[in-house]
């Protein structure tokens, strides 16, 4: 079975620009999450997708959103590209949304913001 | 106050040598599941074990087991006979019902298997 894809897997973009990063889950996952990992902050959360609605939104503006399609693929964007925005963007699915439910995660998209 | 405590920045260990990697973690949902992943440099995050919060023993996953103490809500890793493959960060996790099912990291700890 094919693990959780992410393209692109490296980005660079300047201040102001908009970035689209793309997810695609393990076949029959339905749930897929977002983080960002910094050096300095670690890894923070940043949203939860089942089954095409938001469960979970982690302590980010309103410039990070996400989307999630019927065949479960997930799209995150960031509006508005600050310095502090160069991360390593990571994606996960699992089956379901349960407490039980183990993540397994994408190779990561590097952004880099100029 | 943090949901995963991973109190050692970086460790060291021999080559074949067993190491403990410590985590501790704050939740009063009776529901919630308990997790480690290991990432190399390549910074893919890979799952190792899984330890849920009804499970009577203690889970085992090759040379990865996981020291899971309710009471002490503590939940250490130990990977037996280190590799030099097993140099890596160590992430432990949770998830818990009350939270929606939302995943906690700590802060990893650094190993570094020495020859």
């Amino acid at each position: 079975k094919a693990g959780v894809t992410q393209t692109p897997r490296y980005l660079i973009k300047t201040r102001g620009q908009q970035v689209t990063l793309s997810c695609s889950p393990i076949s029959g996952h339905r749930s897929v999450s977002w983080y960002q990992q910094t050096p300095g902050q670690g890894l923070q959360f940043l949203f939860e997708y089942f089954s095409e609605t938001q469960r979970n939104k982690g302590n980010f503006p309103g410039r990070f959103s996400g989307r999630q399609f019927s065949n479960s693929r997930s799209e995150m964007n960031v509006s508005t590209l600050e310095l502090g925005d160069s991360a390593l963007y990571l994606c996960a699915s699992s089956l379901t949304s349960g407490a039980i439910d183990t993540q397994y995660f994408g190779p990561g998209t590097r952004l880099t913001v100029l | 106050a943090q949901k995963i405590t991973q109190t050692q920045p970086g460790m060291f260990v021999q080559e074949k040598e067993a190491v403990t990697l410590d985590c501790t973690y704050d939740t009063s949902d009776p529901s919630y599941g308990l997790f480690w992943y290991k990432q190399p440099s390549s910074g893919e995050m890979i799952f190792l074990i899984y330890q849920g919060s009804y499970d009577q023993q203690n889970a085992t996953e090759g040379r990865y087991s996981l020291n899971f103490q309710k009471a002490r809500k503590s939940a250490n890793l130990v990977i037996s006979a280190s590799q030099l493959g097993d140099s890596a960060m160590y992430f432990c996790a949770m998830r818990e019902w009350s939270t929606g099912n939302q995943f906690y990291f700590g802060t990893g700890t650094s190993l570094t298997v020495i020859p």
